[in-house]
């Protein structure tokens, strides 16, 4: 069964930084692009990251390119979101995700990053 | 960048009912590559449909995607209590972004 669990979410200071973890199981992480997805309280979904396999190739949303940072570690099984000058618009459930050719078929419950002073 | 606009926002309908939701790429979405998600109150979004009309593993037959190009439908042909969520799309063709619809809020008449 494929597993996607999410960590490292909380509450931060505007400017600030924060890491989020994403643990996998049940499939073989370093065969798949992993992609990051977040949604706002009350709002839609933004797609935010993905990087291929290897990390040779990282893509990144316009709102997030310069701040965020996309990783894995494959022999780790887990994939990274460095998230640095935070935002208040910034503040959503942050989705860690699995997909095939683009589209997401796997979904983690999700990390809750609060940006308020 | 690809913008993909939903339409209705909202749509009120009663079990039974068919539903047609429409998501309009502002240009043309390579290969058909567009994808429905479903999504409940507290919960992550499930995936219906990729390649504009597939239907995901486990998804009744009652859902359908059809489109190409730059508009997309996804049709609900009667529908059950459970499909009372909100509904995005979300293109993948050429390179990321991979945006999504803002999405439709298919609610109970």
């Amino acid at each position: 069964e494929v597993q996607l669990v999410e960590s490292g979410g909380g509450l931060v200071q505007p400017g600030g930084s924060l890491r989020l973890s994403c643990a996998a199981s049940g499939f073989t992480f370093r065969s798949y692009w992993m992609s990051w997805v977040r949604q706002a309280p009350g709002k839609g979904l933004e797609w935010v990251a993905n990087i291929k396999q290897d990390g040779s190739e990282r893509y990144y949303a316009d709102s997030v390119k310069g701040r965020f940072t996309i990783s894995r570690d494959n022999a780790k099984s887990s994939l990274y979101l460095q998230m640095n000058s935070l935002r208040v618009e910034d503040m959503a459930v942050y989705y860690c995700t699995r997909g095939s050719g683009g589209y997401v078929i796997y979904w983690g419950q999700g990390a809750l990053v609060s940006v308020s002073s | 960048e690809i913008v993909l606009t939903q339409s209705p926002g909202t749509l009120s309908l009663s079990p039974g009912d068919r539903a047609t939701l429409s998501c309009r790429a502002s240009q043309s979405v390579s290969s058909n590559s567009l994808a429905w998600y479903q999504q409940k109150p507290g919960q992550p979004p499930r995936l219906l449909i990729y390649g504009a009309s597939s239907r995901a593993t486990g998804i009744p037959d009652r859902f359908s995607g059809s489109g190409s190009g730059t508009d997309f439908t996804l049709t609900i042909s009667r529908l059950e209590p459970e499909d009372f969520a909100l509904y995005y799309c979300q293109q993948y063709g050429s390179s990321p972004p991979y945006n999504f619809g803002q999405g439709t809020n298919l609610d109970i008449k």
